[in-house]
């Protein structure tokens, strides 16, 4: 079964700092693809980025970047120069590419942003 | 229509009540997901639906739980005899094709209170 961990239930940041949210993941299966999803208040889940488990290189996209490591099962998210705009629940998920489609999520990490 | 509708978006209903939640996917989307997320909790699956065919049902958590896509396009979760453990948000979501590789988009999501 797999198996998607969020360790870090809530961080609060002022503005404009940096921020990490970790996540990190089990699976015996070698192809896979993970996910991080952001959740509004307003309830729905937007997301953010997909990563394929063969591909390690690490993906930048504004503000937001991905730090995919197969060697500690870890796919991190790295917020830089926070808004408030930021806050938000968010969660990491992982999907088996060979057979099954559900995702597996994190318990989600609060990010509050405060000026 | 443009994203995953779902209605209505907020339901309090009686213990013991049966209540039914909508989802209207993207048009042309062949699967469509049901999770259930309790609070301060991550999402987990339910059910899964390619085009009118339900796939995997492994995840209601008993046959109170029923979900059809008779067209294969509007999706309805019924819930019998409703307990207060149902109380959560009962998230949808529609993908092109099985997901892992399209990706999912969700709706906001019906919040249920049983009361």
């Amino acid at each position: 079964a797999q198996k998607v961990t969020q360790a870090q239930t809530e961080i609060s940041v002022v503005e404009k700092e940096d921020v990490t949210l970790d996540c990190v993941y089990e699976t015996r299966d070698t192809t896979y693809y993970l996910f991080w999803y952001k959740q509004p208040p307003s309830g729905e889940l937007v997301f953010l980025i997909r990563r394929n488990s063969f591909d390690e290189q690490n993906e930048i996209s504004g503000r937001y970047s991905w730090n995919f490591q197969k060697s500690t099962s870890s796919f991190n998210f790295t917020i830089t120069a926070s808004q408030v705009v930021d806050s938000a629940v968010y969660f990491c998920a992982l999907i088996l590419t060979g057979g099954g489609n559900k995702l597996t999520f994190g318990t989600g990490t609060q990010l509050k942003v405060e000026l | 229509g443009a994203g995953v509708s779902q209605s209505p978006r907020y339901k309090v209903a009686k213990r013991g009540q049966d209540v039914a939640l909508r989802c209207d996917p993207i048009s042309g989307h062949v699967s469509l997901f049901w999770y259930q997320q309790a609070l301060g909790q991550g999402p987990e699956f339910l059910t899964y639906f390619q085009n009118e065919a339900q796939l995997d049902k492994s995840g209601l958590p008993s046959d109170r739980f029923f979900a059809e896509r008779p067209e294969g396009s509007v999706s309805t979760l019924k819930i019998q005899r409703t307990q207060q453990e149902d109380s959560a948000v009962y998230l949808c979501a529609s993908s092109l094709e099985g997901g892992s590789h399209y990706g999912y988009t969700f709706g906001s999501g019906t919040r249920l209170t049983v009361v």
